[in-house]
């Protein structure tokens, strides 16, 4: 079946650095794929999404491009805050059906 | 304002003891699914809702019930709950629309984390 693999965390980093966090993906079709993100204590929001190969989504600095070849959607930033300390998960959805397929969750540390 | 609610946030309860959490949405949604996340795992859907009346399994129903007699609840129900339901559950509801699941932001309610002891 469909499934979304991302890198295990945490992921330390300090204030600034240059972030990548890896999401990889198996579908059937051409699913459209997402960001989330999860703030300590919070519920969950869309960070940024693509929905067609070579397509890139942006948000508050994020960046991710829809990569067919390599069936990836990597997370980037250049310059990480203290804020962004958060978990992330990358997921992918299928136009038919409603279903968000999730991958595990990156924990995000980021220090001043 | 648009939102998901979800009551309670919190709840500790002991095995055996029927349960329901709440979920509503102001956004005249269609669709409305309900998720827990585990460490390691992710999210994985319980149940969903195509539409009032209209309800499905996920990926992990078993000890779940669900019911959408209004276009805005959704409630969960967990009939005899039992430490593996032990866990963080998200409502989620998103249009259904015709241009297809991709184009529709799901809403994700702040999450209930239930401890079944």
């Amino acid at each position: 079946g469909d499934s979304v693999t991302q890198m295990e965390g945490p992921v330390t980093l300090s204030e600034e650095a240059f972030l990548t966090i890896n999401c990889t993906y198996t579908a059937t079709g051409y699913p459209s794929l997402f960001w989330y993100v999860q703030y300590p204590g919070e519920g969950l929001q869309l960070l940024l999404k693509a929905t067609k190969a070579d397509d890139k989504g942006s948000n508050k600095g994020f960046e991710a491009t829809y990569r067919k070849e390599t069936t990836s959607f990597h997370l980037e930033k250049g310059s990480v805050q203290v804020s962004d300390s958060a978990v992330y998960f990358c997921a992918l959805i299928m136009d038919s059906n409603y279903q968000l397929i999730w991958g595990a969750g990156t924990k995000l540390i980021i220090k001043p | 304002e648009a939102q998901v609610t979800q009551n309670p946030r919190y709840l500790i309860t002991v095995t055996g003891k029927k349960l329901t959490v709440t979920c509503s949405q102001n956004m005249n949604h269609e669709y409305m699914s309900w998720y827990r996340q585990d460490p390691g795992l992710g999210l994985r859907q319980i149940y969903y809702s195509m539409n009032v009346e209209v309800t499905d399994k996920g990926d992990v129903p078993e000890g779940y019930k669900v019911s959408r007699k209004e276009k805005r609840n959704f409630p969960l129900i967990l009939e005899s709950p039992s430490p593996n339901q032990t866990s963080l559950y998200f409502c989620a509801s998103s249009l259904k629309g015709l241009a297809g699941a991709t184009y529709n932001e799901q809403f994700f309610g702040p999450g209930t984390r239930l401890t079944v002891l």
